[in-house]
């Protein structure tokens, strides 16, 4: 089945400054990739994903990038402000469930 | 229209007990998720529901885990015998399908506590 590893497991960043998550995933097959964010005490949401097809999505100060080849895709938050201190989840499905990554903890220091 | 809604949000209970987590999916979602996630953790896939096939079980920690769906609506989790290790957020998510890209909404938990 789907593995995905995520890394770093914690981020401190000073505000302003640009932030990089990085997840790698095993099954080829895999087709969908989503960022969740999940706010203290608060359910994840969906931030931005991106499809096989695709290399690079972004929205506004949010990145993501994709190579199939490597398996691997990353997260790039750009002018980082103290709200976007929160957990990062990546994840990857293929048949499957999506399978998410252990987590990252991003801390914005004003 | 409205979200993922879970059941009790909080439930405090003794060890050896049995608890049922509640789960009201979004209206039209075929796909319905369980997840657990302790303190400072990921998220731990336990059991995945889509439309009236059999459900994918191969999450869940122990046989005192289980799951119902009643159709393409309401879900409930059952833990039997609850153990202090059991405290953990449960979180349900939805999705139009289970497979490709579709966004998973989740709901906002059930926090157990097992003392």
């Amino acid at each position: 089945g789907e593995n995905v590893e995520q890394h770093p497991s914690t981020l401190s960043v000073q505000e302003g400054d640009s932030a990089v998550i990085k997840c790698t995933y095993s099954d080829s097959a895999s087709n969908y990739f989503p960022w969740y964010k999940q706010e203290l005490g608060k359910r994840p949401q969906l931030i931005i994903d991106i499809r096989s097809n695709v290399g690079e999505k972004k929205d506004q100060r949010i990145a993501v990038t994709l190579n199939k080849t490597a398996k691997h895709f990353s997260l790039h938050i750009t002018e980082t402000q103290p709200e976007d201190s929160a957990v990062y989840f990546c994840a990857a499905r293929s048949r499957t469930p999506l399978v998410f990554g252990k987590g990252t903890r991003l801390s914005v220091i004003a | 229209g409205a979200g993922v809604s879970q059941s009790p949000s909080n439930k405090v209970t003794e060890k050896g007990k049995d608890v049922e987590l509640r789960c009201d999916p979004i209206s039209g979602h075929t796909a319905l998720y369980w997840y657990r996630q302790r303190l400072g953790q990921g998220l731990e896939f336990l059991i995945y529901f889509q439309g009236n096939s059999a459900p994918d079980k191969s999450g869940l920690p122990s046989d005192r885990f289980s799951a119902e769906r009643t159709g393409e609506s309401v879900s409930t989790l059952t833990i039997q015998r609850t153990q202090q290790e059991d405290s953990a957020v449960y979180l349900c998510a939805s999705s139009t399908r289970g497979t490709g890209d579709n966004e998973q909404f989740f709901g906002p938990g059930t926090r157990l506590t097992v003392l």
